[in-house]
């Protein structure tokens, strides 16, 4: 089954960019979506199909892939921005919504 | 606005069974498929099964197959994952989430229920 390989953690400190990578199989031709979930709170989309942002979202927060690798990227990082991030794939091979494993952002 | 409300959640025995409730309200329920996403303690996302708009496609997790069904009641804009022969790993928060199509992102999510299961 297809898999989503992310960093368990990315520090940085206020003010600067983070950038948190999904690795997957050919993953530039699968749609990218990105959550974030703070301690205790249901996850919130962020990033859905690399690039799009829902209602709401700000626009330091980008996606984009390269290869094997898609990438969200946190603008000017905030204290508030502090969570967990997960990407998600739909695998079409089986049929299933695949997440990563989560990427703990901590901002110093 | 949009609201996911969970209930139903709780211990249960090994073995045995329990039924999730979605509540929705604030979007229109019978146009979105539902999901079904859990999360064990301190762990991550997992997807467990989707259900379509009008409940003719249903997908399930490899580990949930044969034990859960999802089932909808457009009606009651309520959405169900009934869970048999549980085990100490379905421990977990579930949640259901919403989406214009079963292959498009979740853009609502409920806050969860607590399933343990423990003897």
């Amino acid at each position: 089954s297809y898999a989503l390989i992310q960093p368990p953690s990315v520090s940085v400190a206020p003010g600067q960019t983070a950038r948190i990578t999904c690795g997957g199989n050919n993953i530039g031709s699968e749609n990218v979506h990105w959550y974030q979930q703070k301690p205790g709170q249901a996850p919130v989309l962020v990033v859905s199909d690399e690039i799009d942002r829902p209602s709401g979202i700000p626009e330091r927060f980008s996606g984009s892939y390269s290869g094997d690798t898609a990438t969200l990227t946190i603008s000017r990082v905030e204290a508030g921005d502090e969570a967990d991030f997960y990407c998600q794939v739909w695998d079409r091979s089986s049929d299933h919504w695949v997440f990563g494993g989560g990427t703990k952002l901590t901002v110093l | 606005q949009v609201q996911l409300v969970e209930s139903g959640g709780g211990v249960v025995q090994p073995g045995g069974s329990l039924r999730l409730s979605c509540a929705a309200s604030g979007f229109t329920f019978s146009a979105y498929a539902m999901h079904w996403v859990r999360q064990a303690p301190g762990k991550g996302l997992e997807w467990v099964a989707v259900i379509s708009y009008d409940g003719s496609s249903k997908y399930y997790t490899v580990s949930g197959k044969g034990r859960f069904t999802i089932s909808r009641d457009n009606s009651k804009n309520t959405v169900y994952l009934q869970m048999n022969s549980l085990r100490a790993d379905d421990t977990a928060v579930y949640y259901c989430g919403g989406s214009r199509l079963t292959t498009e992102p979740f853009d609502y999510w409920g806050q969860g229920t607590l399933v343990t299961v423990s003897s």
